[in-house]
C-alpha cells in the first residue's frame, strides 16, 4: 500500500498569503496525485487531478506540481473561503489511498 | 448536474451489516466513464477508499476491509450499494459515495454524506 504523507499537519496563515502544502509517497506514483478540498461539514471537492490540472471551475490561484514521490499544492493568494483541509489522493496503486490531511487555519 | 445521495440506515449494530444505497441523477450510472465508490471517514480523521464499481458489475475492493465488503449496482435504478458485514464501533464514519474518472482519475461527483454509529 503506497502511502501518503502530508505537511504540515496545520498552516497558519492570513488572507493574501501565499500556502504552500507538500504530499510526498511512500513509491513513486508518476503523476497520479488528486488533490481535495474539505470544508466543515462537507465532502470533499476536487482541485487538482493528474498532479497538476485544475478541475473544472477551480480558480488559478490553485495550482498543484510534482511527479515521483514529491507534490505540491499551492494557493498563490488565500481567500477566506480557502481556510479548509486539504487531502492529497493518489491512483497509481491499489487500493486507493489519501493523505492525512493538512488543515489551513487563519492566523 | 449530476447528484449522489447516500441512503440507509444511521444507527447499525456490533456484528450485523451496514448496507447502504447511492442514487445517482442527472447522469447514467451505465456510463463507461466512471466508477462508482464508497469512501468514509470517522469523525476527526482522514478519508479511506473502500472500494468501487464499474458498470459492468466489475468490482475493487480495499484490502483491508475486502473479507467483509460488497458493492453492487443497479443499473434499472441507477444506483449502487455497498454492504459491510461484521461491523463494530470502528466502522462508525460518515459514508460518501462518489463518481471516480475512468480515465483521468479524481473523484468528481460527491454525495453529501452520510453518519452510520455502530451502537447497541
Amino acid at each position: 500500500e503506497i502511502v501518503l504523507t502530508q505537511s504540515p499537519a496545520t498552516l497558519s496563515l492570513s488572507p493574501g498569503e501565499r500556502a504552500t502544502l507538500s504530499c510526498r509517497a511512500s513509491q513513486s506514483i508518476s503523476s497520479s496525485l488528486t488533490w481535495y478540498q474539505q470544508k466543515l461539514g462537507q465532502a470533499p471537492r476536487l482541485l487538482i487531478y493528474d498532479a497538476s490540472n485544475r478541475a473544472t471551475g477551480i480558480p488559478a490561484r490553485f495550482s498543484g506540481s510534482g511527479s515521483g514521490t514529491d507534490f505540491t499544492l499551492s494557493i498563490s493568494s488565500l481567500e477566506p473561503e480557502d481556510f479548509a483541509v486539504y487531502y492529497c489522493q493518489q491512483r497509481s496503486n491499489w487500493p486507493l489511498t489519501f493523505g492525512g490531511g493538512t488543515k489551513v487555519e487563519i492566523k | 448536474q449530476v447528484q449522489l445521495q447516500e441512503s440507509g440506515p444511521g444507527l447499525v449494530k456490533p456484528s450485523q451489516t451496514l448496507s447502504l444505497t447511492c442514487t445517482v441523477s442527472g447522469g447514467s450510472i451505465r456510463s463507461g466513464s466512471y466508477y462508482w465508490s464508497w469512501i468514509r471517514q470517522p469523525a476527526g480523521k482522514g478519508l479511506e477508499w473502500i472500494g468501487r464499481i464499474y458498470t459492468s458489475g466489475t468490482t475493487n475492493y480495499n484490502p483491508s476491509l475486502k473479507s467483509r465488503v460488497t458493492i453492487s449496482v443497479d443499473t434499472s435504478k441507477n444506483q449502487f450499494s455497498l454492504k459491510l458485514s461484521s461491523v463494530t464501533a470502528a466502522d462508525t464514519a460518515v459514508y460518501y459515495c462518489a463518481r471516480d474518472r475512468l480515465i483521468v482519475g479524481g473523484f468528481d461527483y460527491w454525495g453529501q454524506g452520510t453518519l452510520v454509529t455502530v451502537s447497541s
